[in-house]
């Protein structure tokens, strides 16, 4: 069964640094989500991505974030200098065309630990 | 604008009893709700999906759900628990045209030998 992959599985880094996660999405999926987990908090929403461009973002979702399909199979998270209250557990996910309901995949997630 | 609850943070069972995982929502549109799984050091695996068609909903693993709209819960629920179940279960709400999902904050589900 086809999968989302998320590269690193763990990924440590000093506080100031720039970071970039990776996800190969589902091959025929169009649309494109990341989500974080903070440990002990709720999954949270982080942004959408379709057609090459944000549908969708969050609060969380500021200015030191970005998100970039650079080769129409990978799909990158990039936080520009990192914060201590960045280290999360970060999810890839993607889902087909058709209605708003499609399920959406998971990749394992890349564990960032800010330090 | 959605919300979801999941009562109860913990939930302990023994081997072939019920499980029963308690999700509430809030939507003010017509929901679509999920159950995921998530075992330990993997990523989030969908269970089951409700998406406006049959109020009883079957996944995978023998896990079903209900969908009770005047209750606004979508209860998670499966009648005998295998040891292979202990894992972090996780609802969520969508609605209308609007994909993010918003979650609940996970109940850990041990079974007992």
């Amino acid at each position: 069964e086809p999968e989302v992959t998320q590269t690193p599985s763990h990924q440590v880094t000093q506080m100031g640094q720039e970071v970039i996660l990776r996800c190969v999405p589902i091959s025929n999926h169009l649309y494109f989500y990341w989500y974080r987990q903070i440990l002990g908090q709720k999954v949270e929403f982080l942004v959408s991505f379709y057609n090459n461009e944000i549908s969708e973002k969050s609060e969380i979702f500021d200015d030191q974030f970005s998100v970039e399909r650079p080769d129409g199979s990978n799909f990158t998270l990039k936080i520009r200098s990192t914060k201590l209250e960045d280290s999360a557990m970060y999810f890839c996910a993607s889902s087909g065309a058709g209605l708003s309901n499609q399920p959406q995949h998971f990749g394992d997630g890349t564990r960032l630990s800010i330090l | 604008a959605q919300s979801v609850t999941q009562l109860g943070s913990h939930v302990s069972v023994s081997e072939g009893a019920l499980v029963l995982l308690r999700c509430n929502y809030s939507s003010s549109v017509p929901p679509y709700l999920f159950w995921y799984v998530q075992y330990p050091n993997q990523g989030l695996q969908l269970l089951l999906k409700y998406t406006s068609a049959a109020t009883l909903v079957k996944g995978i693993n023998g896990f079903e759900a209900e969908f009770k709209k005047s209750e606004t819960s979508f209860h998670l629920t499966k009648p005998s628990a295998h040891m292979s179940d202990a894992a972090e279960y996780f609802c969520a709400v969508s609605a209308g045209n609007n994909r993010k999902l918003i979650w609940g904050l996970g109940t850990s589900l041990a079974v007992n030998p």
